[in-house]
This record gives C-alpha cells, sequence and structure tokens, in this order.
C-alpha cells in the first residue's frame, strides 16, 4: 500500500524567506506525486504534479518540486515567502486507479 | 471552464437521518472522486466514478454510497449519520494528460451531525 509522509505538520518561517515543505513517498512502482494547497473553508487546489519528464517541477505561485527516487521524496519549495502563502499544503501521491492518498497536511504560517 | 461545482456548501443534521450531497464535474471529465477531511483522520478516499459505474473504494461502511448520472454529475449518499460523519466532504472531478491522471477539486460540503 501506498503512503505519504510530511515531516512537520506545522512550519513557520519569515516573509521572504525560503519555504520547504517535505514528503516522502512510499511506494513499489513509479508513483504520480502532487502538491495541494488548500486555505481557510476552501477545497484543494493544485500546486503542481510530477509527470515523470522532469525531476524539478515548477508549479503555480512560484513553488517548484523536486522528485529524489533515491531519497523517495518530493519536497516542495519557495525562494520566497508571501504573506498570503499562509495555509495548509497537501502532499499526495496517485495510482494507476486514480485514487490519491494523502500526507497529513503542513501548515504553513508566515510571519510579518 | 467552470471548475468543480459542489452542494450544499454547508449542511446541518441529527444522528441517524441520511443526506446527500451533490458534485458537478469541470464539463469534458468523466471521473469524480469523493474524499473525506476531518481533524483525526485527514483526507481519505472514499469512493471514485467512471462513466456511471464505481470504479474504486476505499474502506469506508456500507453507509456511503454513491453514484454517477451519463451527464457525469455524482451524488454521495450517507445514511444513518453518526457524529464522527462530521467532516468536510470534497469532490474531485479528473482528467487524463499524457497517461496521468490529475485530479481538481471542488470548494466541499461541510456536514456537521448533531
Amino acid at each position: 500500500a501506498q503512503s505519504v509522509t510530511q515531516l512537520g505538520s506545522h512550519v513557520s518561517v519569515s516573509e521572504g524567506a525560503l519555504v520547504l515543505l517535505r514528503c516522502n513517498y512510499s511506494s513499489s512502482v513509479p508513483p504520480y506525486l502532487f502538491w495541494y494547497v488548500q486555505y481557510p473553508n476552501q477545497g484543494l487546489q493544485l500546486l503542481l504534479k510530477y509527470t515523470s519528464a522532469a525531476t524539478l517541477v515548477k508549479g503555480i505561485n512560484g513553488f517548484e518540486a523536486e522528485f529524489k527516487k533515491s531519497e523517495t521524496s518530493f519536497h516542495l519549495t519557495k525562494p520566497s515567502a508571501h504573506m498570503s502563502d499562509a495555509a495548509e499544503y497537501f502532499c499526495a501521491s496517485g495510482n494507476a486507479g486514480n485514487m490519491l492518498t494523502f500526507g497529513g497536511g503542513t501548515r504553513l504560517m508566515v510571519k510579518p | 471552464k467552470a471548475g468543480v461545482t459542489q452542494t450544499p456548501r454547508y449542511l446541518i443534521k441529527t444522528r441517524g437521518q441520511q443526506v446527500t450531497l451533490s458534485c458537478s464535474p469541470i464539463s469534458g471529465h468523466r471521473s469524480v472522486s469523493w474524499y473525506q477531511q476531518t481533524p483525526g483522520q485527514g483526507l481519505q478516499f472514499l469512493f471514485e466514478y467512471f462513466s456511471e459505474t464505481q470504479r474504486n473504494k476505499g474502506n469506508f461502511p456500507g453507509r456511503f454510497s454513491g453514484r454517477q448520472f451519463s451527464n457525469s454529475r455524482s451524488e454521495m449518499n450517507v445514511s444513518t449519520l453518526e457524529l464522527g460523519d462530521s467532516a468536510l466532504y470534497l469532490c474531485a472531478s479528473s482528467s487524463r494528460d499524457r497517461g496521468q491522471e490529475t485530479q481538481y477539486f471542488g470548494p466541499g460540503t461541510r456536514l456537521l451531525v448533531l
């Protein structure tokens, strides 16, 4: 069975600082990997997805993620945090059956 | 294109009642999936429908059921509601691009069971 682990349920950064949200997956086959963001009282918005075409994936709002097979990781980064980035972020792994397995989520707080 | 829409957005029910939630997918998307989000269990997959057939099912009791119509709109039903069914229910529709499915989520229906 697939599993996704997000290290750190809460991450706090200062505005302008680097954002690093960690995600590790467990899969016996190359997974489909996604990052979603959830703002309060809203659904999930797709940030980016790993398509196996490139290990460095660029998404919306300046986010990017790097797929590292040797580390089974798909960490999300952004060079400079904005106040508007404060939200909950979910890493997810998909299988051929189109079922997403989500990590526990990381709440990002941005301090002025 | 319009996004995934879900109705109603908020719902309050009492234990023992049943509830039906509705989801309209993005135009052209034939797959609809449902997820339950709670503070304790996080995001959990309920089921997926494709072309009016349930294609995948998560580990939920039979009180949770769903269906999909010919226009791809989907409904999920929860019978004999329990307090623990209080959650945000998210619907996602998906399309296949270069062999990969990508799910796009609606705003969710927040269900409170009293």
